[in-house]
């Protein structure tokens, strides 16, 4: 069974761009969660999403946002990229909420 | 705001030692506790995980010690082995939603 997939795994952009990441889940998950790690902050939780609706959402700005797809493929948009916003992306993939959460290898994003 | 507090930050043993990773949590409203392990340029990957109905859980070399009286819980690595260098995150979840809440990591080496 194949895990969860992350587009693209780096990702470069400059100040002030936006960007979107894109993650499929293990095949059969509906819930998927987005992470952001850093070095400073950790790992710390963006948003759920589960049937195509965000279910929890995390302390970020508005500029970050996401959406489910009905196939359970999620995407996850920053705006207006800042040089704090650089950091791994995380997805996980969850076969129903409240259940084991399985990591994909992440997005690196850099913003110069 | 830290609501699981995870020592030691890094760890050097032995090949065959036992590393001990300990959390300690405050909210009561945690009911799931999954350890992750994460190598370099991976994404986190689910190792064991308990819940405050049993004092300990085992699966292979790993086991997690569970004191929820004290709310804290640790991980321990028998045999340890120099594949087994990683990061290590415990991680808690409310009863209520999906979203993690992780510590900040133990960087684990284990020398040859």
């Amino acid at each position: 069974k194949a895990g969860v997939t992350q587009t693209p795994r780096y990702l470069i952009k400059t100040r002030g761009q936006q960007v979107t990441l894109s993650c499929s889940p293990i095949s059969g998950h509906r819930s998927v969660s987005w992470y952001q790690q850093t070095p400073g902050q950790g790992l710390q939780f963006l948003f759920e999403y589960f049937s195509e609706t965000q279910r929890n959402k995390g302390n970020f700005p508005g500029r970050f946002s996401g959406r489910q797809f009905s196939n359970s493929r999620s995407e996850m948009n920053v705006s207006t990229l800042e040089l704090g916003d650089s950091a791994l992306y995380l997805c996980a993939s969850s076969p129903l909420l409240n259940t084991e959460a399985f990591f994909g290898q992440g997005t690196r994003l850099t913003v110069v | 705001q830290q609501q699981v507090k995870q020592s030691p930050q890094s760890l050097i043993v032995q090949k065959g030692g036992i590393p001990i990773i300990n959390c300690a949590y405050e909210n009561t409203a945690f009911d799931y506790f999954p350890w992750y392990q994460q190598f370099p340029g991976k994404g986190p990957a689910l190792l064991i995980a308990i819940r405050p109905d049993v004092s300990e859980k085992k699966e292979g070399r790993f086991t997690i010690s569970f004191n929820k009286s004290a709310k804290q819980f640790s991980l321990h690595i028998m045999d340890s082995q120099p594949g087994d260098s990683a990061t290590y995150f415990c991680a808690a979840r409310e009863t209520s939603g999906s979203r993690l809440t992780f510590g900040e990591g133990t960087q684990l080496t284990v020398n040859p």
